[in-house]
């Protein structure tokens, strides 16, 4: 079964600087699919980005970026020029190509300093 | 597009109570999905339905568990006999299949404290 691991339970960042969060998984498949999702305080998910294994370009959208090293099974979420409005737990999630549910890591709470 | 609703977002009950909890979907998607949250933890899958089938359920589903999705709509998952262990925040999320991965739509999700 395919897992997902963060293990920063916990991330601090000062405003406009950059944080990375870390995730790692285990998956024997080769096509699948990566996403980073934010949940703040009112906790409703939020997607933040997605990475389709296949493809070697990391993806961006905006501030956020993600680091995706296939072989190295590792994808963390690169965020730029934080705000205070970043300030969640993100999650870390796995779906395999065609899958249906999606495979949660434990999350890691970002706190953002002013 | 208003986004998946769900109904209550807090429900206290005592153990041993049943319960019941609506989704409604985004309007176009065909997919809905559940998933359980405990706190500090990741979303675990629970069951998903495409259109009014449920397709697959997870081994955490019980048999006190119980979802439904007639006409393919919203969505409704009952608790019978609940346990406090059943204390937790139920959240569903829709997607639409197409071409492209299904990215799944999360709802504010429904908190359940057992008593």
């Amino acid at each position: 079964a395919q897992t997902v691991t963060q293990s920063q339970p916990e991330m601090s960042v000062q405003e406009a600087e950059t944080v990375t969060l870390s995730c790692t998984y285990d998956t024997s498949e080769s096509d699948y699919y990566l996403f980073w999702y934010k949940q703040p305080p009112s906790r409703q998910m939020i997607l933040v980005i997605r990475q389709e294994a296949y493809k070697q370009q990391n993806a961006t959208e905006n501030r956020f970026s993600v680091n995706f090293q296939k072989a190295a099974k590792s994808f963390s979420l690169k965020i730029s020029d934080s705000q205070l409005g970043d300030a969640a737990m993100y999650f870390c999630a796995y779906l395999e190509e065609y899958g249906n549910k999606l495979v949660f890591g434990a999350g890691t709470i970002l706190r953002v300093k002013s | 597009d208003t986004g998946v609703s769900q109904d209550p977002r807090h429900k206290i009950t005592k153990r041993g109570q049943n319960v019941t909890f609506r989704c409604d979907p985004i309007s176009e998607h065909n997919r809905l999905y559940w998933y359980r949250q405990t706190l500090g933890q990741g979303p675990e899958f629970l069951t998903y339905f495409q259109n009014e089938a449920q397709l697959e359920k997870s081994r955490l589903l019980s048999d006190r568990f119980s979802a439904e999705r007639p006409k393919g709509s919203f969505s409704t998952l009952e608790i019978q006999r609940t346990e406090q262990g059943d204390s937790a925040m139920y959240l569903c999320a829709s997607s639409f299949i197409s071409s492209v991965v299904a990215e799944q739509y999360f709802g504010p999700g429904t908190r359940l404290t057992v008593t």
